[in-house]
């Protein structure tokens, strides 16, 4: 199993432009979350889905950012316009009927 | 969820067992006691939970207090890789999938050669 896999690694934008996050879920799992983690504020809940559905987005800063999840081995985090200060490591996880997997995040800098 | 209390950090030494304590006080009695760890620039790794009992797997031990408002994360024979943040999360495990994970501070555990 090759675990939760997020992409790009690194992105580097600038003030104004979209920014679209990436997660493939580990196969069978049937919820995935999107997570925020900056030095100030820690690691956030932004958004949970559960079998492709959005359960509970209150974590979700504003309208800049949005979320889907096509199918059950896809999932986007987009950030339209993006500001400096989104900047920060975004995590995707999913889970089964456990314990949540982590991917390795994205490292997002906003200019 | 009920808020845990964690120290800010902890030394150990290579090869010793590293005690990570957690205080819980509020705990009600359908929350559950989990463990994460956070190894640099890594995403968060699942140890352990545990309602009431004792539990332990390959990589630690879970030790909850009769009374549940405190519990301690031992690692057995702390190596220099188990260097990482720990996470203690008190939540109610619904249906099985504990979404409503919210992470605090944590103990930044530092183990030195």
């Amino acid at each position: 199993d090759a675990g939760v896999i997020q992409s790009p690694r690194h992105e580097v934008t600038e003030m104004g432009q979209e920014v679209t996050l990436r997660c493939k879920p580990i196969s069978g799992h049937n919820s995935l979350f999107w997570y925020r983690q900056t030095m100030m504020r820690g690691l956030e809940l932004l958004i949970y889905f559960n079998n492709n559905v959005p359960i509970d987005d209150s974590g979700m800063p504003e309208d800049r950012f949005s979320a889907k999840m096509p199918n059950a081995s896809f999932s986007t985090l987009k950030i339209q316009p993006s500001e400096p200060r989104d900047s920060a490591v975004y995590f995707c996880a999913s889970s089964g009927h456990g314990s949540l997997h982590f991917g390795n995040g994205t490292r997002l800098t906003v200019t | 969820d009920a808020k845990t209390t964690q120290p800010p950090s902890m030394d150990c030494a290579e090869g010793r067992a590293a005690n990570l304590p957690c205080n819980h006080s509020t705990i009600s009695g359908n929350e559950y006691v989990y463990w994460y760890r956070q190894i640099h620039s890594q995403g968060p790794q699942y140890i352990i939970h545990g309602l009431k009992n004792n539990e332990t797997n390959e990589m630690a031990s879970l030790i909850i207090t009769e009374d549940r408002k405190s519990s301690t994360l031992i690692l057995p024979h702390a190596t220099l890789r188990d260097t990482a943040v720990y996470y203690c999360i008190v939540t109610r495990d619904s249906g099985g999938s504990n979404y409503k994970l919210t992470f605090g501070k944590g103990t930044l555990l530092t183990v030195n050669p």
